[in-house]
């Protein structure tokens, strides 16, 4: 059971669009529609903004949207805003009773 | 919106066993919807699943760290708690606790804090 491959960084302006990648395998990604993404602030918990590919929890904005192609999920945020500066970690279920997480991704606003 | 606070000592010795417990407050541990979750985050680093446990006291664990894990669940004190056995230098890291739901959405929704446990001499 492998980690799940996210670019180390990826930054835009503000306004723009940027998607993050989530990278798995066919026991993973690929093979199940439970794929969430959790934002992280330094010495924070994470949390939760988008769970089973797509779907957004009550009170997250909708500039998050997530989706998947075949073993890569991807989030896209888009309207970039300074407070979006963050790391970004994907997670999905592996089989077995079993999860996966992704190294994580830093966002940055420039 | 139930809270997570997790508790327990902040250094651990080589070969020795690491104790977390996480208490719940604000709603009930034995909520049929949920499940119960430990997460590991080593510093400067990704987060990492280690377990859970059910109310019927049932866990699963990451094939990984399962020779060593133990996680329970205490509903009259409403908190459960994880104890991994021959901990080393690697095992040091922010330890969350946290909730999942049992069915219908698969996903990590509340997170406690997070304890820094550090494995040294």
């Amino acid at each position: 059971q492998s980690a799940l491959t996210q670019p180390a960084s990826v930054s835009g302006s503000p306004g723009q669009s940027i998607t993050i990648s989530c990278t798995g395998t066919s026991g993973d990604v690929d093979k199940y529609n439970l794929v969430s993404w959790y934002q992280q602030y330094p010495g924070k918990a994470p949390k939760l903004i988008v769970y089973d590919v797509n779907k957004q929890p009550s009170g997250v904005s909708n500039r998050f949207s997530g989706s998947k192609s075949g073993n890569t999920a991807s989030l896209t945020i888009s309207g970039l805003q300074a407070e979006d500066e963050a790391e970004y970690f994907c997670c999905s279920y592996a089989g077995y009773a079993t999860w996966v997480f992704g190294g994580g991704t830093k966002v940055t606003v420039l | 919106q139930p809270q997570l606070q997790e508790s327990g000592p902040g250094m651990v010795k080589p070969s020795e066993t690491l104790s977390l417990t996480c208490s719940v407050s604000g709603g009930s541990i034995t909520e049929t919807s949920y499940n119960w979750v430990w997460i590991r985050q080593p510093p400067g680093k990704g987060l990492e699943w280690i377990g859970r446990v059910y109310l019927s006291g049932q866990t699963d664990s990451s094939p990984s760290l399962k020779s060593r894990v133990s996680i329970s669940v205490d509903t009259s004190r409403n908190n459960f708690s994880l104890k991994l056995r021959s901990v080393t230098a690697a095992d040091s890291a922010v330890y969350y606790c946290v909730r999942t739901y049992a069915t219908s959405i698969h996903a990590f929704d509340i997170w406690g804090q997070g304890a820094m446990v550090t494995v040294s001499s």
